[in-house]
């Protein structure tokens, strides 16, 4: 079974340009997540998808920060435009009950 | 804020057992303990959970004890590819926002030949 999808792996862009991540989560996965890892700290969750609806957002910083999940499979996160703070791993997770999450590898985002 | 606490780092030899312990003391009854492992450049790796009962897996067995505020993650036979941050995290059987997982720190485990 393959595992949830991330691209891109790593991204470099100066400050004030814009940036998406995309993630395909495991077919049959209704729950998607997304989360912003700072070097050193835990996972911080942005925001949380049952299907395409957003059903926890409060963690998203919405002056920069936009999601979707078309269709409720795949999701998109977008930045724009990015501060050099926005610099971190972005992880995107599903889950097939809502309990126990699998995590892609991530994508790396440095703001220069 | 994150509700449990856990020791920053441990170091086991390779092939013992791994013991790592995590303190919960304002779990509520309606609470899982979840645990999860993350291995460097990689994104975070479900091992287990379990809400009162000891509860064992092909990866690793979890200890509750009676009052539920505190386990202990147990890996018995650590190898080298065990080395990884290890969270433990509390989260809620309820729907809702309290369904989210509260991240912390986690302990580095170093697994040494």
């Amino acid at each position: 079974e393959a595992g949830v999808v991330q691209s891109p792996r790593y991204k470099i862009i100066e400050k004030k340009q814009p940036v998406a991540f995309w993630c395909n989560p495991i077919s049959g996965h209704n729950t998607l997540y997304w989360y912003r890892q700072n070097l050193g700290q835990g996972p911080e969750l942005l925001i949380r998808y049952e299907n395409e609806e957003a059903v926890d957002d409060s963690q998203l910083p919405k002056d920069r920060f936009s999601a979707e999940r078309l269709k409720g499979v795949d999701s998109t996160l977008k930045i724009q435009p990015a501060e050099l703070g926005d610099s971190a791993v972005y992880l995107c997770a599903s889950s097939p009950t809502g309990r126990e999450q699998y995590f892609g590898p991530g994508t790396r985002l440095t703001v220069t | 804020d994150a509700k449990t606490t856990q020791p920053p780092s441990m170091d086991c030899a390779e092939g013992r057992a791994a013991n790592l312990p995590c303190n919960h003391s304002t779990i509520s009854g309606n609470e899982y303990v979840y645990w999860y492992r993350q291995i460097h450049s990689q994104g975070p790796q479900y091992i287990i959970h379990g809400l009162k009962n000891n509860e064992t897996n092909e990866m690793a067995s979890l200890i509750i004890t009676e009052d539920r505020k505190s386990s202990t993650l147990i890996l018995p036979h650590a190898t080298l590819r065990d080395t990884a941050v290890y969270y433990c995290i509390v989260r809620s059987s309820n729907a809702g926002n309290n369904r989210k997982l509260i991240w912390g720190l986690g302990t580095s485990l170093a697994v040494n030949p």
